[in-house]
């Protein structure tokens, strides 16, 4: 079946530093292919995407890439702040539907001061 | 502009009672989204409506109905209520298909 693996599941940086989390799919439909940020107790949050026809994608301290061929794709923050400090997601359409996301565990990340 | 708005926030059930959990989003959004999630976990979809008189089985959807009243409105029914039941359910919106964009503050539901 479908899978996402997602790696490290904990990061723990100093403030400045640069992070980066890994995952891997199995198969996916071509589409987007989303990472998410979510505080402690509060909502998801779509902090940036990347389209399967896109190798490279970035918006400020953050930056994805995405090897289709390899099935894996990466989130680089760089200049990390603490504020940065939150639960990271990634996620990959399953073949049968772009609909239907497959999200990874999680990466619990820590910005130390 | 509420963006994505979920009712009840919180909600204590026994096993076997049923209930409705509401979501509506005001921002014209096609798509919208149910998900849930365990503790310590990513989130799994339990259905999905891709427009408006629509709906499609998610990961999860054993246990659960849900109806796309109109554009805005997107429930998510427990019929019978049970303990494995117990999660945060997320409700999400999106204007293209596939990756929900903005997600309401959640329902923490315990099933005892």
């Amino acid at each position: 079946g479908e899978n996402v693996e997602q790696h490290p599941s904990t990061l723990s940086v100093q403030e400045g530093d640069s992070a980066v989390i890994k995952c891997t799919y199995s198969d996916s439909a071509s589409n987007y292919f989303p990472w998410y940020k979510q505080e402690l107790g509060k909502r998801p949050q779509l902090i940036i995407d990347i389209r399967s026809n896109v190798g490279e994608k970035k918006d400020q301290r953050i930056a994805v890439t995405l090897n289709k061929t390899a099935k894996h794709f990466s989130l680089h923050i760089t200049e990390t702040q603490p504020e940065d400090s939150a639960v990271y997601f990634c996620a990959a359409p399953t073949p049968d539907s772009s609909y239907k996301l497959i999200f990874g565990s999680g990466t619990r990340l820590l910005v130390r001061p | 502009n509420a963006g994505v708005t979920q009712t009840p926030k919180f909600q204590v059930l026994k096993t076997g009672q049923s209930m409705t959990l509401q979501c509506a989003q005001d921002m014209n959004h096609n798509s919208m989204y149910w998900y849930r999630q365990d503790p310590g976990m990513g989130l799994r979809l339990i259905y999905y409506s891709a427009s408006e008189g629509t709906t499609d089985k998610g990961e999860v959807p054993n246990g659960y109905n849900v109806s796309r009243l109109n554009k805005r409105e997107f429930s998510l029914r427990l019929e019978s209520a049970a303990p494995s039941q117990t999660s945060v359910y997320f409700c999400a919106s999106s204007s293209r298909g596939g990756q929900p964009q903005h997600f309401g503050d959640g329902t923490r539901l315990s099933i005892l």
